[in-house]
């Protein structure tokens, strides 16, 4: 079965300062993984997605994602914080078509982003 | 800009009362997801479908909740009685075929309070 740890529950970065949010994967073949974004009373906004080739994804608000399949890692970065990223944030991995459970996304449990002055 | 859209918003109700929840996928999608969000359990997949049809609901309580899609454009989430643990924000998110999976799109959720 997949699933998706992201290990910080809270992270407190300084405005202009850079960031880093780790997520780790399991699943059994290439996965398709993504990050959303939720800012408090709202929906989750798709920030970036990776199905395959270049393992450096660009998204969107400057926030890039590197896939290191040696690692099962998909960690979401960005090189300059601004005080309107304060959000949480959601790795999720996707299950490919051709199984049972293609389609569904296995969410981690969300990191929280404080954001400085 | 094409957007998932739920009804209502908010929803405040007493336990035993029914409750339904609606969602407008995004046009040309054809799978529906409705998630469950709480601070204790996070993100739980409740039920999908793929071009209508009832893919998996194994994640929603069968004797309270019911999910229907009756036409391309509306999917409903039903609770019946309501009960106070139910109280969390419901999203619904449509998705499309992206390579070999789909990418999601969530609605802005409701926030459903039974007292």
């Amino acid at each position: 079965a997949q699933s998706v740890t992201q290990p910080d529950i809270h992270i407190t970065v300084s405005e202009g300062a850079s960031l880093e949010l780790r997520c780790n994967y399991s699943y059994g073949a290439t996965p398709y993984l993504f990050w959303y974004v939720q800012s408090p009373g709202q929906g989750l906004q798709l920030l970036l997605k990776y199905f395959s080739g270049d393992t450096l994804v660009q998204g969107i608000k400057g926030f890039e994602a590197e896939f290191k399949r040696s690692q099962s890692s998909f960690n979401l970065r960005k090189p300059s914080v601004h005080w309107s990223d304060a959000a949480e944030y959601f790795c999720a991995v996707g299950a490919r078509a051709g199984g049972t459970s293609y389609g569904k996304l296995t969410f981690g449990q969300g990191t929280i982003l404080t954001v400085h002055p | 800009d094409a957007r998932v859209t739920q009804t209502p918003r908010h929803k405040v109700t007493e336990m035993g009362q029914e409750v339904t929840m609606r969602c407008q996928p995004i046009l040309g999608h054809n799978t529906v997801f409705w998630y469950r969000q709480t601070m204790m359990q996070g993100l739980e997949l409740l039920a999908y479908f793929r071009n209508r049809a009832p893919l998996d609901d194994s994640g929603m309580p069968k004797d309270r909740f019911s999910a229907e899609m009756p036409d391309a454009t509306l999917a409903t989430l039903k609770i019946q009685p309501s009960e106070p643990r139910d109280s969390a924000v419901y999203f619904c998110a449509s998705g499309r075929r992206d390579g070999l999976s789909d990418t999601q799109y969530f609605g802005p959720g409701t926030r459903l309070t039974v007292l």
